[in-house]
């Protein structure tokens, strides 16, 4: 059974870097069948799909373009982990996020598991 | 982005058969997947691909599509079966991979 355990502030100062990460057990970063989302949500936004890391013989990135150019994910193989940073953020980006596991089966796709969410306010 | 619209909210009676639609034009090519979600906690995936239950989804949920709607239905739905339900499935727009619905509060009576 896949569990996915976030750590991390709950309290971000504005124009400063949102840092998230996301331990795994059940299951490997560097699996071959799964990727790593973020996820937030927000009562404005909704559910909204940030991006994604994952390897398959190296390591692969993809970003929403709502945080494109601002975000960075990153992986620790030894700790089993991702991490999410977030640049520059403004209110607009307090919202719960969900760190999540991505399953592929064309023309399937869907998050199995998810983590306990975090709910990250930006606020001076 | 490509949009998935659901119906805001939806009521069913205890016991009774309640289905709540998703429509938007990623689903003519992409499956939906279903996620259940209560008050304070991270979603929960019910429904993926054609029509497959993750296990301890009880048998009662079940989904369907046709062109550009995805649907779930809950038959017999329960009073622990009132939550948020949100669809999901891959984005086609090129500016994300996924694309969430905007959730159906539904209301067991």
């Amino acid at each position: 059974q896949v569990q996915l355990q976030q750590s991390g502030p709950g309290l971000v100062k504005p124009s400063q870097t949102l840092s998230l990460t996301c331990a795994i057990s059940g299951d490997s970063v560097s699996s071959n069948s799964a990727a790593w989302n973020w996820i937030r949500q927000s009562p404005s936004r909704g559910l909204e799909w940030l991006g994604r890391t994952y390897y398959r013989s190296k390591w692969y990135n993809n970003y929403g373009v709502s945080v494109s150019g601002r975000v960075t994910f990153n992986s620790d193989t030894s700790k089993n982990q991702i991490s999410l940073q977030l640049d520059s953020v403004t209110p607009e980006d307090t919202a719960v996020y969900y760190c999540a596991r991505g399953i592929t089966a064309r023309p399937a796709y869907y998050f199995d598991s998810w983590g306990q969410g975090t709910l990250v306010t930006v606020s001076s | 982005s490509s949009e998935l619209t659901q119906d805001p909210a939806v009521s069913v009676a205890l016991g009774q058969i309640v289905r709540i639609t998703c429509q938007g034009d990623s689903l003519r090519s992409n499956y939906a997947s279903w996620y259940q979600q209560k008050p304070g906690q991270a979603p929960l995936l019910v429904i993926y691909g054609e029509n497959n239950r993750p296990s301890g989804i009880p048998d009662r949920f079940s989904g369907s599509s046709s062109g550009n709607t995805a649907s779930l239905t809950i038959t017999g739905a329960q009073a622990e079966d009132e939550a948020d339900y949100y669809c999901n499935s891959r984005d086609n727009s090129g500016n994300v991979l996924y694309v969430f619905g905007t959730g159906t509060k539904v209301t067991v009576l």
